[in-house]
């Protein structure tokens, strides 16, 4: 079964400095992952989404992340956080089979501090 | 644009209560689901259903039920209100051969049972 582990469930970055989240999913299969945010009070918002091809993804808002199916990895970085940036952020994969639903990661939350 | 509606933001119910929370989306989706969201727990799936009248349970099903009388909406019942009920909620839809598309969520409807 296909599952997603998001490692740290608070980042703290400086605005200005480089965003790294990380994501690591576990899939026996060729996986779509997608990276959701969540502004307060709100709902979730596709950033971006692997699914064939090019292996670096560009999103929304100058994030971005890569697929590395060697390291099964998804991470989401951003060069230079922008106090806007501070929200939720939600790795999921799409399930394989059945009715292919997202499997999401436990979230990460994003401070940015000046 | 498109656009995933849940008809209330905030929501104050008592103890026992019977809770409708509505869902409508405008895109003829065929796959609507119902997440709750809690803090250190993720997203965690209520329910599904994967066309008008079709359901299946998610994850946490007990005490809730849903109905899909039409395609473009998707209930979400709570049959009698409990205190470990509050939370926020969360609807998504995704069109039925979209495991590659993600989902569209609404923006929530944050409930407090007392």
């Amino acid at each position: 079964a296909q599952s997603v582990t998001q490692l740290g469930s608070h980042v703290s970055v400086s605005e200005g400095a480089l965003v790294l989240l990380r994501c690591n999913y576990s899939s026996s299969v060729p996986p779509y992952l997608f990276w959701y945010v969540q502004y307060p009070n709100q709902g979730l918002q596709l950033l971006l989404k692997y699914t064939t091809g090019a292996t670096l993804v560009k999103g929304i808002n100058g994030f971005e992340a890569e697929f590395k199916k060697s390291e099964t990895s998804f991470h989401l970085t951003k060069p230079s956080a922008h106090m806007s940036d501070a929200a939720e952020y939600f790795c999921a994969v799409s399930e394989a089979g059945g009715y292919n639903k997202l499997i999401f990661g436990a979230g990460t939350r994003l401070a940015v501090h000046p | 644009d498109v656009k995933v509606t849940q008809s209330s933001r905030y929501l104050v119910k008592r103890t026992g209560e019977k809770v409708f929370l509505e869902c409508v989306q405008d895109m003829d989706h065929e796959n609507m689901f119902w997440y709750r969201q809690d803090p250190g727990l993720g997203l965690r799936l209520i329910y599904f259903s994967y066309d008008v009248k079709m359901k299946e349970k998610g994850d946490i099903p007990e005490g809730y039920s849903v109905s899909r009388e039409k395609k473009e909406r998707f209930s979400l019942i709570l049959e009698s209100a409990s205190t470990n009920q509050t939370s926020m909620y969360l609807c998504a839809s995704r069109p039925i051969l979209g495991a590659n598309y993600g989902y569209t969520f609404g923006s929530g409807t944050r409930l407090t049972v007392v």
